[in-house]
């Protein structure tokens, strides 16, 4: 079945380092999206990621969607605590573009930013 | 607006008991899903709905059963309650998509903590 694989599982960095998330999909997708859930939290949506070789920036954020659209990367420039978390990324469940509310996750990397 | 309410925040259930986990979203949203979150294994799709009166399963459906009677309660039913439903709950909803290939983000809940003994 459909499937997308999220490395690694757990991250832990120094303040100030850098930080990146892969996620694979076992097939083409039509878009992805981005959440990160706070300790205790909910998941909240980042950005979501449309074309072929797309490239996106939320200040120390980039969001990258691969040429072949089965794999995307999340990186975060000079880690600060607050960017303590889980960062999941999401595609469409099953066939088609449109997934009426239905995605499947990542497994989510784990961050752990150290003052 | 209150966005996406979940209720009860946290549960614990003896094995066998049946239980509503209650979603309401004040968004006008047609899409509402239901996820469980375990450890390692991010979220996963327990069943969904594209409107009032129209539900359907995801990848994790066994053990639940869903209603949507109107667009703004999709409440979730344990009907016998297992160990293995230990787990957060979340409840998402979401706009009607504005195209194929764009879908719109989904807002969650704050979540329901459950634990089966």
């Amino acid at each position: 079945g459909q499937q997308v694989m999220q490395i690694p599982q757990y991250q832990h960095v120094q303040e100030g380092e850098d930080f990146t998330t892969y996620c694979n999909s076992s097939t083409t997708l039509s878009n992805i999206q981005w959440y990160k859930q706070r300790p205790g939290g909910h998941p909240v949506f980042l950005i979501q990621l449309v074309k072929s070789g797309e490239v996106k920036k939320q200040k120390r954020l980039t969001f990258q969607f691969g040429e072949a659209k089965k794999n995307s990367s999340l990186h975060i420039t000079a880690t600060q605590t607050t960017d303590v978390g889980t960062y999941f990324c999401a595609g469409p469940l099953g066939a088609g573009g449109t997934s009426y509310g239905k995605l499947t996750f990542g497994q989510g990397t784990i961050l752990t930013v150290h003052p | 607006n209150a966005g996406v309410t979940q209720t009860p925040k946290f549960q614990v259930l003896k094995t066998g008991q049946s239980m509503t986990l209650q979603c309401a979203q004040d968004m006008n949203h047609e899409y509402m899903s239901w996820y469980r979150q375990d450890p390692g294994m991010g979220l996963r799709l327990i069943h969904y709905s594209v409107g009032a009166g129209i539900t359907d399963q995801g990848e994790v459906p066994n053990g639940y059963n869903v209603s949507r009677s109107t667009t703004e309660d999709f409440p979730l039913r344990l009907l016998s309650a297992a160990p293995s439903q230990t787990s957060v709950y979340f409840c998402a909803s979401s706009y009607d998509s504005p195209s194929v290939s764009y879908n719109s983000p989904l807002h969650f809940g704050n979540g329901t903590r459950l634990t089966v003994t």
